[in-house]
């Protein structure tokens, strides 16, 4: 089973800041997807990806699959960017087990 | 409007007292899933469906079951509910696979058990 790890936990930042968080997981994936996760507790898709970078918006995915680690940026953060954002990875050759998640990075933007 | 919808969205109980949460979506779906999210330990995955009749066990499917007798519904059971199912559960779908499919979430359901 494949570990994936999110640093930082815990992240507090002014408006406009630039935000990264980080996504390392253990073993070959088939797809790493960014989730966020608002306070009031739904879950939405960010992004899916498998290789590069994609972009929407604020908003920059990138993975790197030979050092297994992936980023997310937030540029010109506000602060209904604030939330929990989650890492998961699905696994090499794809299948049915589905998705392992990091525990997730809770991301505070203040006015 | 494309979703996935989950009931009840918050359920208080007594332990043994049998309970489904019920989570239905409208995108012609195959694939199906539960999770329960709990501090610290993030999103786990308890049961998946691929397609109607086929359901498979996720990493913590103990003291929980499923069915798939429709494409559109996967209920969650739980016989006996304990304490320790006590937790924020959200169903998901997508297109084909878990893995490299987009998912999408239903809205969650916060179940406290006595």
């Amino acid at each position: 089973k494949n570990e994936v790890e999110q640093s930082p936990q815990n992240l507090t930042a002014q408006e406009g800041e630039f935000i990264t968080i980080n996504c390392s997981y253990s073993v070959g994936i088939s797809a790493l997807h960014w989730l966020q996760q608002h306070p009031g507790g739904g879950i939405v898709s960010l992004f899916m990806l498998s290789s590069g970078k994609k972009k929407h918006g604020r908003l920059i995915a990138t993975i790197n699959i030979q050092e297994k680690h992936s980023s997310l940026h937030i540029t010109a953060s506000h602060p209904r960017d604030s939330a929990v954002y989650i890492c998961a990875v699905g696994p090499l050759g794809g299948g049915a087990d589905g998705l392992t998640f990091g525990k997730g990075t809770h991301l505070i933007i203040q006015p | 409007e494309a979703q996935v919808t989950q009931n009840p969205r918050y359920l208080i109980t007594v332990t043994g007292k049998k309970l489904t949460v019920t989570c239905s979506q409208n995108m012609n779906h195959e694939y199906m899933s539960w999770y329960r999210q709990d501090p610290g330990l993030g999103l786990r995955q308890i049961y998946y469906s691929m397609n109607v009749e086929v359901t498979d066990k996720g990493d913590v499917p103990e003291g929980y079951k499923v069915s798939r007798k429709e494409k559109r519904n996967f209920p969650l059971i739980l016989e006996s509910p304990s304490p320790n199912q006590t937790s924020l559960y959200f169903c998901a779908s997508s297109l084909r696979g878990g893995d490299t499919d987009t998912q999408y979430f239903g809205p969650g359901t916060r179940l406290t058990v006595l």
